[in-house]
């Protein structure tokens, strides 16, 4: 299947600061990347759809100016935890779709990032 | 109504036995379904995707769809060991993948 990164694989940050986290397709172009939180013993749950060149767009409940996405490129999608909080510290995982299965929306997932918020 | 469920589990089976996961959907405009598995503090890994009714096999798994009762099912032949771990099913909605809640499966030698 195809690949796809994340970095960092493990954060611990204080309260109050930002944590980046990057997700890049390795061996395809994704215009399209999402980012899912999971809990613990809870399922994935959608955050936002990253698309390249233009806005996320946001599920609901998902405060867009606290968790920023920028797709700037084929290859690459950043979510970015501003201002965190205990309450953010969560599995964020992000997954990428590539061109040839569009119709077929499969999708490739990431090994994920593990925030720790202090 | 969720969108998709599935029983949390845990669901024991003994090694070399078939292990049945169950699925059921609420959109019936849904035409892609797929089955994750995810180990513990591991990201989800794709094991089977189905898109037309009847059986798909890959392997030890046979994937099964029936979109008129809504249904889809994994079933994992020859359970070893290494299949211990939370089953995701997820559906395709309005260019969204949406996931159960998962099936932990518990495979005993």
């Amino acid at each position: 299947g195809a690949v796809v990164s994340q970095h960092p694989s493990r954060v611990i940050c204080k309260s109050g600061t930002s944590v980046k986290i990057e997700c890049r397709s390795l061996d395809f172009q994704a215009t399209t990347m999402f980012w899912y939180r999971q809990f613990p013993k809870k399922s994935l749950m959608l955050m936002a759809t990253s698309n390249e060149g233009s806005k996320a767009t946001y599920e609901q409940g998902v405060e867009k100016d606290k968790f920023l996405i920028n797709h700037a490129s084929l290859t690459l999608s950043t979510l970015t935890v501003t201002s965190a909080h205990p309450e953010d510290s969560s599995f964020y995982i992000c997954s990428a779709r590539p061109p040839s299965n569009l119709e077929q929306e499969t999708q490739y997932f990431g090994p994920g990032t593990r925030l720790l918020v202090l | 109504q969720k969108e998709v469920e599935q029983n949390s589990g845990p669901l024991s089976v003994p090694e070399g036995a078939i292990a049945s996961l169950n699925c059921t959907y609420s959109d019936r405009v849904s035409q892609s379904f797929f089955w994750y598995r995810q180990y513990s503090g591991k990201s989800p890994e794709l094991i089977m995707s189905i898109y037309s009714n009847g059986d798909k096999e890959d392997g030890r798994f046979t994937a099964q769809l029936n979109k008129a009762s809504q249904y889809v099912s994994l079933l994992i032949r020859d359970s070893q060991p290494s299949d211990s771990a939370t089953y995701l099913c997820a559906v395709n909605l309005a260019s969204k993948i949406i996931f159960g809640s998962g099936t932990r499966l518990s495979i005993r030698p």
